[in-house]
């Protein structure tokens, strides 16, 4: 069975920082891997998705990237804002999806 | 606009009363799948399915049914509700490819259930 594991669990920043959340998988043999953020009591919001034979993604201030041999992707944000504040999620697709537990951001203003 | 939806979402019921939570989704989209959400154990499946009329059990499936008889919808039925079934429920849909690369999952915005 899949086991996908988050760290950190939270994470506090001032504005303006650069930023790296972690996710770590314990079998490679996934097709993708998925971002997502999560407001409180909100529904999931799509990031970026990484297809298995991908290395990174971008999308405007997050660049994720995924390293299957070693099981382990890495989400990057440039220059955190308070809008960031939310919980990151990310879920690899193994024939099912499987979560890992998130880590919540808080950006101080 | 591309989305999933759900209804309703928020429901406050009793034990033993049935109910059915609809998720309907507009990209015709092949697979469509049921999670809940719980603090501290996180996102978990309940139900997924790859096509119309195909359905299968994903890792909490006691206590929940699902059907698809139509592309679009995957309706969540609970037979007879239990307290530990309160929880935030999701439904996701993604487009399945001739390979098994699901692409991008699209969420509903969730279903708040309490069940006393």
């Amino acid at each position: 069975k899949q086991e996908v594991t988050q760290i950190p669990a939270a994470l506090s920043v001032p504005e303006g920082e650069n930023l790296v959340l972690n996710c770590s998988f314990t079998d490679s043999a996934i097709y993708n891997l998925q971002w997502f953020r999560q407001d409180p009591g909100k529904g999931l919001t799509s990031l970026l998705l990484i297809q298995s034979s991908q290395r990174e993604q971008t999308s405007g201030r997050l660049n994720a990237s995924l390293d299957k041999s070693s099981g382990r992707s890495t989400l990057y944000i440039a220059a955190s804002q308070p809008g960031d504040s939310a919980t990151y999620l990310c879920a690899v697709d193994f024939n099912k999806f499987y979560f890992g537990s998130g880590t919540k951001l808080n950006v101080k203003p | 606009e591309a989305q999933v939806t759900q209804n309703p979402r928020y429901l406050i019921t009793v034990t033993g009363k049935k109910l059915t939570v609809t998720c309907s989704q507009n990209m015709n989209h092949e697979y469509m799948s049921w999670y809940r959400q719980d603090p501290g154990l996180g996102l978990r499946q309940i139900y997924y399915s790859m096509n119309v009329e195909v359905t299968d059990k994903g890792d909490v499936p006691e206590g929940y049914k699902v059907s698809r008889k139509e592309k679009r919808n995957f309706p969540l039925i609970l037979e007879s509700p239990s307290p530990n079934q309160t929880s935030l429920y999701f439904c996701a849909s993604s487009l399945r490819g001739a390979n098994p690369i699901y692409g991008t999952r699209f969420f509903g915005p969730g279903t708040r259930l309490t069940v006393l």
